[in-house]
């Protein structure tokens, strides 16, 4: 079974940094480019980055200016996001997201989400 | 940059219903559209992708529709467990990966 289990969010006051990190398991993570995917509070879905399986590829949304970096260990099954300079817009739950295999930006897989609180 | 427009953004609809939802894309995206269901609390699930292929174990009951700026997603017959938020999102350019602004199914 697919699973995705995010962890790392929490409190964090504004130009703080935090960094959140999904744990892969029952697939071969190192075939699958990855995404982070966030939802403000009551909001809709904004993807935030894209990472491809061997890291060579690497998006992200406009509106980051060069905050967030998204990585990955492929030997230790792992996705990562470091978030630098946090602001009260970046508040919401972050979820990682698979992408299907030959199809990037189609994300068949997600996992539970973890919440970013950004708040003094 | 491409904006996904989705329609309603709200509905009211009862079981056994046949509810339509559209989706616009302010420029063409090919067939390059995909739908995710959202239920509260929860994680969103993927639907259909690529405008019309079903994802795999996805009912039947759910179909796309559509090519270039407008797309449909069809719930022939809704069922209790539909009732949900639907976005669609677009996976052809940038800004990559862009939802539209989502679609709750309520009950009647």
């Amino acid at each position: 079974e697919v699973q995705l289990v995010e962890s790392g969010g929490g409190l964090v006051q504004p130009g703080g940094s935090l960094r959140l990190s999904c744990a892969a398991s029952g697939f071969t993570f190192r075939s699958y480019n990855m995404n982070w995917v966030r939802q403000a509070p009551g909001k809709g879905l904004e993807w935030v980055s894209y990472i491809s399986s061997s890291s060579g590829t690497i998006y992200y949304t406009d509106s980051l200016k060069g905050r967030f970096t998204i990585s990955r260990d492929n030997a230790k099954n792992s996705l990562y996001l470091q978030m630098n300079s946090l602001r009260a817009e970046d508040t919401a739950v972050y979820y990682c997201a698979r992408d299907k295999l030959e199809l990037p930006l189609v994300f068949d897989s997600w996992g539970q989400g973890t919440l970013v609180t950004v708040s003094s | 940059d491409i904006q996904m427009t989705q329609s309603p953004s709200s509905l009211s609809a009862s079981v056994g219903d046949r509810v339509t939802i559209t989706c616009r894309a302010s420029q063409s995206i090919s067939n390059y559209l995909n739908w995710y269901q959202q239920k509260p609390g929860k994680a969103p699930k993927l639907l259909i992708y690529v405008a019309s292929t079903l994802q795999s174990g996805v009912p039947s009951r759910f179909s796309g529709s559509g090519s270039g700026t407008d797309f449909t997603l069809t719930i022939a017959s809704l069922q209790p467990e539909d009732f949900a938020t639907y976005y669609c999102q677009q996976s052809f350019s940038t800004p990559l990966g862009t939802f539209g602004q989502g679609t709750k199914v309520e009950v009647k």
